[in-house]
């Protein structure tokens, strides 16, 4: 079974300071995407990055940049200038290959940014 | 392009009754799956539907139960509602296999 971890419940970092997020993950599949979402206080879980086990690049888009390390199953999320508006729960989360091409994602338990003015 | 809309926003419920969430995926994506939120135990996925088909489905008891319409919009009903059904219930659509899940807002579901 496909598992991931973040190990830190909270963080808290000064404006614009870079910041970065730790995410690991299990799996036994060859090919398996990773993502991280943003969930502020309102619930919403908003899209920010996804990382394709083949890329050969680590994504980036604008500020968020992901640090993939394939040999230590490693996705970490790096924001850089923070922002207070970055303050939230972000999950690192993981598609689970299964038959069909279904979509089903396992969450990692997330950790809440906190960016102090 | 409207995102992915759930209603409604926040439901009270008691225990015993039946509950159904809806969910409007963004336009032209077919695949969507269902989540619950919860402070214990997470994000944990419900199931998937596309096509009108159930593609997969988590470690939910029967209660929990979905259908997809031929429009793409889906629903969840949750029958003999529990305490412990109190949660964040998410909804995400995709436009196919390799692309990202986007959320709706959820509904706040509380049972007393």
């Amino acid at each position: 079974a496909q598992k991931i971890t973040q190990t830190q419940p909270g963080m808290f970092v000064q404006e614009k300071e870079a910041v970065t997020l730790d995410c690991t993950y299990d799996t036994s599949d060859p090919s398996y995407g990773l993502f991280w979402y943003k969930q502020p206080s309102s619930g919403e879980m908003i899209f920010l990055i996804y990382q394709g086990s083949y890329d050969q690049q680590n994504a980036t888009e604008g500020r968020y940049s992901l640090n993939f390390q394939k040999a230590r199953k490693s996705a970490n999320l790096v924001i850089s200038a923070s922002q207070l508006g970055d303050s939230a729960m972000y999950f690192c989360a993981m598609r689970e290959e299964t038959f069909q091409g279904a979509q089903k994602l396992v969450f990692g338990q997330g950790t809440r940014l906190t960016i102090n003015p | 392009k409207a995102g992915v809309t759930q209603t409604p926003r926040y439901l009270i419920k008691t225990r015993g009754q039946q509950v159904t969430l809806s969910c409007s995926p963004i336009s032209g994506h077919r695949s969507v799956s269902w989540y619950q939120q919860t402070p214990g135990q997470g994000l944990q996925f419900l199931f998937e539907y596309f096509s009108e088909t159930q593609r997969n489905k988590g470690n939910f008891p029967g209660r929990f139960s979905g259908r997809q319409f031929s429009n793409s919009r889906s629903e969840m009903n949750v029958s003999t509602l529990e305490l412990g059904d109190s949660a964040l219930y998410l909804c995400a659509s995709s436009l196919h296999q390799d692309s990202p899940l986007h959320f709706g807002n959820g509904t706040r579901l509380t049972v007393t």
